[in-house]
Order: structure tokens, then C-alpha cells, then sequence
């Protein structure tokens, strides 16, 4: 079974939008996190935001924010106002502390598109 | 600091050639990975390292080798490099197994012919 999955191979959002990116994951470890990484055309990954599981509270930083629920084991990620620069590929990741030795599991991505 | 470097940024290889590829990182990091990204793919774990001396598999190891004599470096060996292995690599490190943030070198493009 797939630990971490993507279902929007691509999303369209028309500039200073928000939009959602989810990701769901499939985990047994009671302590984890997760990550969202922005890659753009350039090809770097970029760490945009991170969750642990035992965070109570979504965690922010800047114009993205993580919508974490725990029961449903989603993640989705939150761009607020969208901006022409934010056109690029998006990756949810999950590490497992317990269980997996922190080893980093990736899905397999959203492609966002910011309209003018 | 440089965070973590990686060499070549782009190499063609012949199918049964060997190669490494070079990952550094100066921010005293005790966790290392090495990732391929396939077209229209996530990363996928190939080794890891949680410090020096101490190497381990992830998902995709076959045809992969490390090794991890210092905390600042861990080489990626290509043993015999097949069609398969075309992909681009990244070399990631993290203050520690819990730590929330793995740095990404800027990839390393490898093509195999």
C-alpha cells in the first residue's frame, strides 16, 4: 500500500486564489512527520512546512498552512493568495521516527499551475 | 556554509560503467540520504545514513552502493550502470533522525545509454 498518496496529478488556480493540495497517509508509528516540499522547474526542492503528529495545532509559515487531520491521516496543504511564482510541482512527505528509522517516504506529486 | 553540495550536476554514462557521485554538506549533519526522481515522480529512498560508519538500505538499493567514513561526506557508488538507473539523484542531510527539515542538494542529472 502506498504510504503517501497525491490524488492531483495537476491543479489549476487563478492568481491570488488559495488553493488546496492533498496528500494522505498510511502509517502504524504513533510519531511521525510530515513535510510538504515545493520543486519548481529548476529542479531544487524547496521544505515549505512541516507537522509532527503530535502537534495539536496546524502548522503555518508564511502564505502556506498544513490542514493536519489526524483521524483521517490528511495532510493537505493550504496556499493562500497564490502567486505566478508558485507554479511547480508539490511533494507530501512523510517520516516515520519509530517504525521506519526516520526514512523519508515521498508521493508522487501535484502539478500547480498559477493563472494570470 | 555551501549546505550540502553535490557532483557533477550532470553526467552520461555507458551502460556497465561505474561512477560516483559526490555529496558534501558542512552543517555537521549526523543524517544523510540518497534519493533518484524519476520523469513525473516523487523521491524515492535509495541508502541512508544515520552517521559516520553507519549505512542503511532504503526502497530502491540494487545496483547502489555507500559508505559514510566522515559526517560531512557520503559518496553514491554506481557499480554498473544499466538504462535503469537514467534519473536524478539528491543527496539530503538532517540535523538527526527527528529533526523536521532535510536540506536537498541541487540534484545531479545522470543519464545512462
Amino acid at each position: 500500500a502506498q504510504k503517501i498518496t497525491q490524488t492531483q496529478p495537476g491543479m489549476f488556480v487563478q492568481e491570488k486564489e488559495a488553493v488546496t493540495l492533498d496528500c494522505t497517509y498510511d502509517t502504524s508509528d504513533q510519531s511521525y512527520g510530515l513535510f510538504w516540499y515545493k520543486q519548481p522547474s529548476s529542479g531544487e526542492m524547496i521544505f515549505l512546512i512541516y507537522q509532527g503528529s503530535y502537534d495539536e495545532q496546524n502548522a503555518t509559515e508564511g502564505r502556506y498552512s498544513l490542514n493536519f487531520q489526524k483521524a483521517r491521516k490528511s495532510a493537505n496543504l493550504v496556499i493562500s493568495a497564490s502567486q505566478l511564482g508558485d507554479s511547480a510541482m508539490y511533494f507530501c512527505a512523510m517520516r516515520e521516527y519509530n517504525t521506519n528509522a526516520g526514512k523519508s517516504t515521498f508521493g508522487d506529486g501535484t502539478t500547480l499551475t498559477v493563472k494570470p | 556554509n555551501a549546505g550540502v553540495t553535490q557532483t557533477p550536476k550532470f553526467q552520461v554514462l555507458k551502460t556497465g560503467q561505474s561512477m560516483t557521485l559526490q555529496c558534501a554538506q558542512d552543517m555537521n549533519h549526523e543524517y544523510m540520504s540518497w534519493y533518484r526522481q524519476d520523469p513525473g515522480m516523487g523521491l524515492r529512498l535509495i541508502h541512508y545514513s544515520v552517521g559516520a560508519g553507519i549505512t542503511d538500505q532504503g526502497e530502491v538499493p540494487n545496483g547502489y552502493n555507500v559508505s559514510r567514513s566522515t559526517t560531512e561526506d557520503f559518496p553514491l557508488r554506481l557499480l554498473s550502470a544499466a538504462p535503469s538507473q537514467t534519473s536524478v539523484y539528491f543527496c539530503a542531510s538532517s540535523e538527526g533522525l527527528a529533526a523536521y527539515e532535510q536540506y536537498f542538494g541541487p540534484g545531479t542529472r545522470l543519464t545512462v545509454t
